[in-house]
């Protein structure tokens, strides 16, 4: 059974850094690429960031582009969000989520997700 | 590429059908289009990706379809448990976008 479990959140001051982990089970973790996905208080789900299987492809939303990194320890089964600068619109809870792969059309895409943690929440408020 | 899902919110009764659209504002490449469910307090749900391949365990009341900019998922056999908000995705290989999400409301 896949699991992901996200942690690292919490209440952060406005340009302060946060680094949030997922850790994850159940599956060949290098073989799949891995995303964060925030959804800010009653809102819709807002891709963040995604890595492919090798770290050779890392993809940022605009939003966060610049200020947030993210990297995955393969050894580890593991993945950090390293989010710089935050501000009050980066409030959000955090899911951490598994790459499926979608091959039906010939060619190959991993950035949509056919599994997800349950979330971290992140804060940012003075 | 900016998703558009219509209706906002969609109000059924349980044994109906329901439809659900979301337009891209551009072609989406090699039909890189997906369905999630997300019910109240919990995280999302893969239901269906290119466009129309069914995930693992979704039953076949769910179908997706379309292509190009315009795409649906059409829901039948309505039960209580579908109601949710349900989210369109496109993706690539490096970067992906949802759409703003319709609520299934069954009454």
């Amino acid at each position: 059974e896949v699991q992901l479990v996200e942690s690292g959140g919490g209440l952060v001051q406005p340009g302060r850094s946060l680094s949030l982990s997922c850790v994850a089970s159940g599956f060949n973790f290098d073989d799949y690429a891995m995303h964060w996905v925030r959804q800010a208080p009653g809102k819709g789900l807002e891709w963040v960031a995604g890595i492919i299987w090798n770290s050779g492809i890392i993809g940022y939303a605009d939003s966060v582009k610049g200020r947030f990194t993210l990297s995955r320890d393969n050894a580890k089964n593991f993945m950090t969000l390293q989010m710089n600068s935050l501000r009050v619109e980066d409030t959000a809870l955090y899911y951490c989520a598994k790459g499926g792969i979608d091959c039906s059309s010939g060619k190959c895409f991993d950035f949509f997700m056919d599994a997800w943690g349950n979330g971290t929440t992140v804060t940012v408020s003075s | 590429i900016v998703l558009t899902q219509s209706p906002g919110t969609l109000s059924l009764s349980p044994g109906e059908r329901a439809s659900l659209s979301c337009r891209a504002s551009q072609s989406v490449s090699s039909n890189s289009l997906a369905w999630y469910q997300q019910k109240p307090g919990q995280a999302p749900r893969l239901l269906i990706y290119g466009a129309f391949n069914r995930a693992t365990g979704v039953p076949d009341r769910f179908t997706g379809s379309g292509s190009g900019t315009d795409f649906s998922l059409t829901i039948t056999r309505l039960a209580p448990e579908d109601s949710a908000v349900y989210y369109c995705q496109q993706y690539g290989t490096s970067s992906c976008s949802f759409g703003q999400g319709t609520k299934l409301e069954i009454k």
